[in-house]
């Protein structure tokens, strides 16, 4: 079955540090585009941060410079190293992945989010 | 940055259509994809590339996009409908993926 988990999400004091964990099964991370999605407490969603395949790195302006997304290839894991937090980045993070499509002859991604993990909840409060 | 916009909120009876709408600058250049997310749960993709489904995804949602609007609608609508939309597309210039506000769904 395909499935994302994340986990390592909680109660984090403004100005701290974590790390964001996503397992995946039943397909490989690194073949595929890999985001992260949040969603504040009775907000819409947000897209957070993109890893392609090929390794390239892209991230919402709101985060760019303190989070840091990668991969372990071996664990078949996402990650999002949170620094710097600040009360406006309590939110629940979903680990997506981005759908690829796949014709007799080729596939290519489609930029739409097509698997989502259940969801890790990070609030950042004193 | 591209800015998408929703409606906040959209009402149907039961049986009748539920049209959604995506506003964005020259939105029909670009692929839209649209999410449902039911409370407490994550979002599900239910048309990709304007108007595609994925497998296992009813032919009641359906999509189109022309100009600057993106419409996703829902036929025959059900009291299981009755959910959060976002719409979504991939901002080329920036590399960045952008979601509309959301339009909360209320079946009457």
């Amino acid at each position: 079955e395909v499935q994302l988990v994340e986990s390592g999400g909680g109660l984090i004091q403004p100005g701290g540090s974590l790390r964001l964990s996503c397992a995946a099964s039943g397909f490989t991370v690194s073949s595929n585009y890999m985001s992260w999605v949040r969603q504040a407490p009775g907000k819409g969603l947000e897209w957070v941060s993109v890893i392609y395949s090929g390794g390239s790195t892209y991230y919402a302006d709101s985060v760019k410079g303190r989070f840091t997304i990668s991969r372990d290839n071996s664990k078949n894991t996402l990650y999002l190293q949170m620094n710097s937090l600040r009360a406006e980045d309590t939110a629940v993070y979903y680990c997506a992945r981005v759908l690829l499509h796949c014709s007799s002859t080729s596939c290519s991604n489609r930029r739409a989010f097509d698997i989502w993990g259940q969801g890790t909840m990070v609030t950042v409060s004193s | 940055s591209y800015v998408l916009t929703q409606p906040p909120s959209v009402s149907v009876a039961p049986g009748k259509t539920a049209r959604i709408t995506c506003g964005g600058n020259n939105i029909g250049s670009k692929s839209v994809h649209w999410y449902q997310q039911k409370p407490g749960q994550a979002p599900v993709l239910v048309v990709y590339d304007d108007s595609d489904r994925p497998s296992g995804i009813p032919e009641r949602f359906s999509g189109s996009n022309s100009g600057n609007t993106a419409t996703l609608t829902i036929s025959r609508v059900e009291a299981g409908d009755e959910a959060d939309y976002y719409c979504q597309v991939w901002d080329s210039s920036s590399d960045h993926w952008v979601f509309g506000g959301g339009t909360k769904l209320t079946v009457l």
